[in-house]
């Protein structure tokens, strides 16, 4: 079963930040973060695994709530090169990476 | 250090004819997984292999198919092609299992037009 994004999509100014919000049905092993900007492929942000600590790339930082099976993705100090659509995939007992439907960020000067 | 390479890049075929995609991982990546994304339905597992194995599938018709050789690179096929499976078709390769805690390098994707 997919996880569930929200939002679907968020437009955001230089130097704003926002949130990207994931969650599952299922008790997850892990969760991933990827990016992928329009005729490219997704690229791996992060990875949060359960019982681990809160992840951060540049101005970009995850959490994992294991009793909620929830993830979030922090975009801090948006930058141009913010832009693309954000995908967070799910590990749980059946060992596959289901993603969601992805989150649009477009962030404008 | 070379990336994931998928051929070819771009690839059009008639309904009822088969197509083989291939897809060559990172060196020393062992890990093969396929996806396949499309606008409605976003980006779904078709199958993960590992050392020649496949270890995980998912919920598509027997029409789908792959392989991995010893060299870890991976074919994917699609027989009797429906106009349903236009797609961008997804390849990612990791160094370990998923389940060990790594995160995937994709590759450019094999753009699947059926007409």
């Amino acid at each position: 079963q997919q996880p569930v994004q929200s939002p679907q999509a968020v437009i955001l100014r230089e130097g704003e930040d926002a949130v990207i919000n994931c969650s599952s049905s299922k008790a997850l092993y892990s969760v991933h973060w990827y990016r992928q900007k329009h005729g490219e492929a997704p690229v791996f942000l992060m990875i949060l695994l359960k019982g681990g600590e809160q992840k951060g790339h540049d101005k970009i930082s995850a959490s994992f709530n294991e009793k909620k099976q929830q993830s979030s993705l922090y975009l801090t100090a948006s930058q141009l090169s913010y832009s693309g659509t954000y995908f967070c995939g799910t590990v749980s007992s059946d060992y596959k990476l289901s993603f969601g439907a992805g989150t649009t960020v477009t962030v404008r000067a | 250090k070379a990336g994931v390479t998928q051929t070819p890049r771009y690839l059009i075929k008639t309904r009822g004819q088969q197509v083989t995609l291939s897809c060559s991982p990172i060196s020393g990546h062992r890990s093969v997984s396929w996806y396949q994304q499309t606008p409605g339905q976003g980006l779904q597992f078709l199958f993960e292999y590992f050392s020649e194995t496949q270890r995980n599938k998912g919920n598509f018709p027997g029409r789908f198919s792959g392989r991995q050789f010893s060299n870890s690179r991976s074919e994917m096929n699609v027989s009797t092609l429906e106009l349903g499976d236009s797609a961008l078709y997804l390849c990612a390769s990791s160094l370990v299992n998923i389940d060990r805690g790594l995160g995937y390098t994709f590759g450019s994707g094999t753009r699947l037009t059926v007409v």
